[in-house]
């Protein structure tokens, strides 16, 4: 079974400063795809930026982009700029593939604080 | 603004009560998901619906029961309940392509007394 794991609880940021929230995770499939989703207080999760693990080039979304590292199973998410709003818990997530209705494993998440 | 909707937003039960757990989409996905989410925790499976049909369930007790009537309409039956059942229900629906992510609602808070 695949597993993702955050192992920063928590974060904090100031505003207009950059920050990184890391992820790990675990599989022996060669074909997914892995996404960052964030919660705020509103319970509504977001969808933050997403990749496909046979692409080789990082995705960006606007202030955020993602560092894959394939064969570390790494996949950490850059926030830049960091405004109030983004404060929120983050959480890094794997789906397998083909099957597109497959499950979407979650990681424990980390929480982010955006100071003045 | 959502485009998954979830009715209702709260919901307190007794552990007797009969209630059920509504989320409608309009974005012509044809997969859609039950999780639940406890308190400071990521969102944990329940079921999977692709085309109207059960795909997964994730060893859920028999006390919540899944229905897809329609391709937009999703809902989760509730009976005899238990106190740890609290939590909040996330419906969320996604395209069938292996890249489509996950579109969620606000969730039901849901408290069983």
């Amino acid at each position: 079974a695949q597993t993702v794991t955050q192992s920063q609880p928590e974060m904090s940021v100031q505003e207009a400063e950059t920050v990184t929230l890391s992820c790990t995770y675990d599989t022996s499939e060669s074909d997914y795809y892995l996404f960052w989703y964030k919660q705020p207080p509103s319970r509504q999760m977001i969808l933050v930026i997403r990749q496909e693990a046979y692409k080789q080039q990082n995705a960006t979304e606007n202030r955020f982009s993602v560092n894959f590292q394939k064969a570390a199973k790494s996949f950490s998410l850059k926030i830049s700029d960091s405004q109030l709003g983004d404060a929120a818990m983050y959480f890094c997530a794997y789906r397998s593939t083909p099957w597109s209705a497959s499950k979407l494993t979650f990681g424990t998440g980390t929480r982010l604080q955006v100071t003045l | 603004d959502t485009e998954v909707t979830q009715t209702p937003k709260h919901l307190v039960m007794g552990m007797t009560n009969k209630k059920s757990l509504k989320c409608e989409q309009h974005m012509g996905h044809r997969a859609m998901y039950w999780y639940k989410q406890k308190a400071k925790k990521p969102p944990e499976l329940m079921f999977v619906y692709s085309y109207e049909k059960l795909s997964i369930n994730e060893s859920v007790p028999s006390r919540f029961s899944p229905e897809c009537p329609n391709s937009s309409l999703l809902n989760l039956h509730l009976h005899a309940l238990q106190p740890e059942d609290s939590a909040l229900y996330l419906c969320a629906s996604s395209q069938d392509r292996a890249n489509s992510p996950l579109h969620f609602g606000n969730g039901t808070r849901l408290t069983v007394t």
